[in-house]
């Protein structure tokens, strides 16, 4: 079974923008599908990313979604911050039956 | 709209049992593979069980494996979570997920239900 490792947190000024890495520990990070989920205090997730980098209706082209076959990592930009942004994120993907999450990154807009 | 409304949380002492339901509305319940996700507290996201749109295959954490039961009914729009032997570490919120394909990842969750195994 594989690990996502994501940076414990980040931070940035509004109108700035950051970016989230989500690196798998063995497997290509091409092979699955990665998704991100945004959790606000208090919330239930909601998905901001799916299949990479396709976002769901309703969720704002500040947040873009990558691959990177070079250092087997996924990616999530916050681009324009605003402080409603302010949340746990959550990279997700899957091998074969099994779901893994990464442990979340606190974005946090000073 | 799509809806996932979970139910049949609680205090429950350790060892005994505890079911869970998620009632789903605004889309063709039947044609989707279902899933629980638990978050313990202040914690992250943790993958519990997974079961296919037709019953036909579930899947589960080997933190619950012999011990969790998902189950599905499609008359009903509703999937299960049977607990039994529970443990303290299983207290948590379980929030019920749909997959957006086939075991790939969720596009929409429910808003939780919190389970505090306590005695």
């Amino acid at each position: 079974k594989f690990v996502l490792t994501q940076p414990h947190s980040v931070s940035e000024s509004p109108g700035k923008t950051v970016t989230i890495s989500c690196t798998r520990s063995s497997g290509s990070i091409g092979s699955h599908y990665v998704q991100w989920y945004q959790q606000r205090p208090g919330s239930a997730p909601t998905t901001v990313i799916y299949e990479d980098f396709r976002r769901p209706s309703g969720v704002p082209d500040r947040f873009s979604g990558s691959i990177d076959s070079s250092s087997n990592s996924a990616s999530l930009t916050i681009s324009g911050l605003k402080t409603e942004d302010e949340a746990d994120y959550f990279c997700q993907s899957y091998d074969s039956s099994d779901q893994v999450f990464g442990g979340g990154t606190k974005v946090t807009v000073l | 709209q799509v809806q996932l409304v979970e139910s049949g949380g609680g205090v429950v002492q350790p060892g005994r049992s505890q079911r869970l339901s998620c009632a789903a509305s605004g889309f063709t319940f039947s044609s989707h593979t279902m899933h629980w996700v638990r978050q313990a507290p202040g914690k992250g996201l943790e993958w519990v069980a997974v079961i296919s749109y037709d019953g036909s295959n579930e899947y589960y954490a080997d933190s619950v494996k012999g011990r969790f039961t998902i189950s599905r009914d499609n008359s009903k729009n509703t999937v299960y979570l049977q607990m039994n032997s529970l443990r303290a570490e299983d207290t948590a919120v379980y929030y019920c997920a749909r997959d957006f394909g086939d075991n790939v990842g969720f596009d929409y969750w429910g808003q939780g239900t919190l389970v505090t195994v306590s005695s």
